[in-house]
C-alpha cells in the first residue's frame, strides 16, 4: 500500500496569513502516461464529513475559494490557503488515488493563532 | 440539491451484523462507481470498499474482505455495506462517497453525513 505521510500534524496560523501542509507519498504518484499526479485534497470541519477541495494534485473543485491551491509532483505534494479565513479552521487530509487501496494521509489540524 | 444520506448503523455486539444504506438524489455529483470510507471518531479516514456502475465489480480493503459486502441498486439509487463478523475495530462512521475519475482511481466528490457504527458487548 502506499502510504501518505502530512507534515505538520498541527499548524497554528494567524488570519490573513499563508498556510502550507505538505504530504508526501511512499512512491511516485504521478502516471507517466497522463503526466497527472493521482492526490486529493479535502478539507474536513468538525461533525462534518470531508469535503473535496483539489483533485489531480492541483485542479480546484468547482466553487472552492481561490485561496486554495495545491502542488506538487511524484511524491511531494502541498496544499497553501493563501490567506487564512476564520472558516478555514479544519483538519486536511491528501489522499491517493494512483492504486489501490487508495490511502489518506493521517490529517493535519489547521488552526488559528 | 444533491443529497446523499446513510442509514443503519447503531450498536451491535461484537460478531452480529448490520447493513448499511446510502441513497443518492440529485445530479452535481458523480454516481457511477460508489465508495463507501470510514473514520474512527477523532482519527483518520480509511477507504473499506467500492462499487462499479452496475455493480459487477467490487473491490475492498483487506481489513474486512470476506466479511463486509457492498451492493448497489441503481433503480432505488441506493449503495448497501454488509456487515458481518463485525469487530470491535469496525467501530466508526462510515460514509458513503461518490467516486469521480475513474473505476480504479477515483477521488471522492460528494459525501454522505455518515452513520456511527458501534461494536460492543
Amino acid at each position: 500500500d502506499i502510504v501518505m505521510t502530512q507534515s505538520p500534524d498541527s499548524l497554528a496560523v494567524s488570519l490573513g496569513e499563508r498556510a502550507t501542509i505538505n504530504c508526501k507519498s511512499s512512491q511516485s504518484i504521478l502516471y507517466n502516461s497522463n503526466n497527472k499526479n493521482y492526490l486529493a485534497w479535502y478539507q474536513q470541519k468538525p461533525g462534518q464529513p470531508p469535503k473535496l477541495l483539489i483533485y489531480w494534485a492541483s485542479t480546484r473543485e468547482s466553487g472552492v475559494p481561490d485561496r486554495f491551491s495545491g502542488s506538487g509532483s511524484g511524491t511531494d505534494f502541498s496544499l497553501t490557503i493563501s490567506s487564512l479565513q476564520a472558516e478555514d479552521v479544519a483538519v486536511y487530509y491528501c489522499q491517493q488515488y494512483y492504486s489501490s487501496p487508495h490511502t489518506f494521509g493521517q490529517g493535519t489540524k489547521l488552526e488559528s493563532k | 440539491e444533491v443529497q446523499v444520506v446513510e442509514s443503519g448503523g447503531g450498536l451491535v455486539q461484537p460478531g452480529g451484523s448490520l447493513r448499511l444504506a446510502c441513497e443518492v438524489s440529485g445530479f452535481t455529483c458523480s454516481n457511477y462507481w460508489m465508495h463507501w470510507v470510514r473514520q474512527v471518531p477523532g482519527k483518520g479516514l480509511v477507504w473499506v470498499s467500492r462499487i462499479n456502475s452496475d455493480g459487477s465489480s467490487t473491490n475492498y480493503a483487506d481489513s474486512v474482505k470476506g466479511r463486509f459486502t457492498i451492493s448497489r441498486d441503481n433503480g432505488k439509487s441506493t449503495l448497501y455495506l454488509q456487515m458481518n463478523s463485525l469487530r470491535a475495530e469496525d467501530t466508526a462512521v462510515y460514509y458513503c462517497a461518490t467516486g469521480r475519475g475513474t473505476y480504479i482511481s477515483s477521488w471522492f466528490d460528494c459525501w454522505g453525513q455518515g452513520t456511527l457504527v458501534t461494536v460492543s458487548s
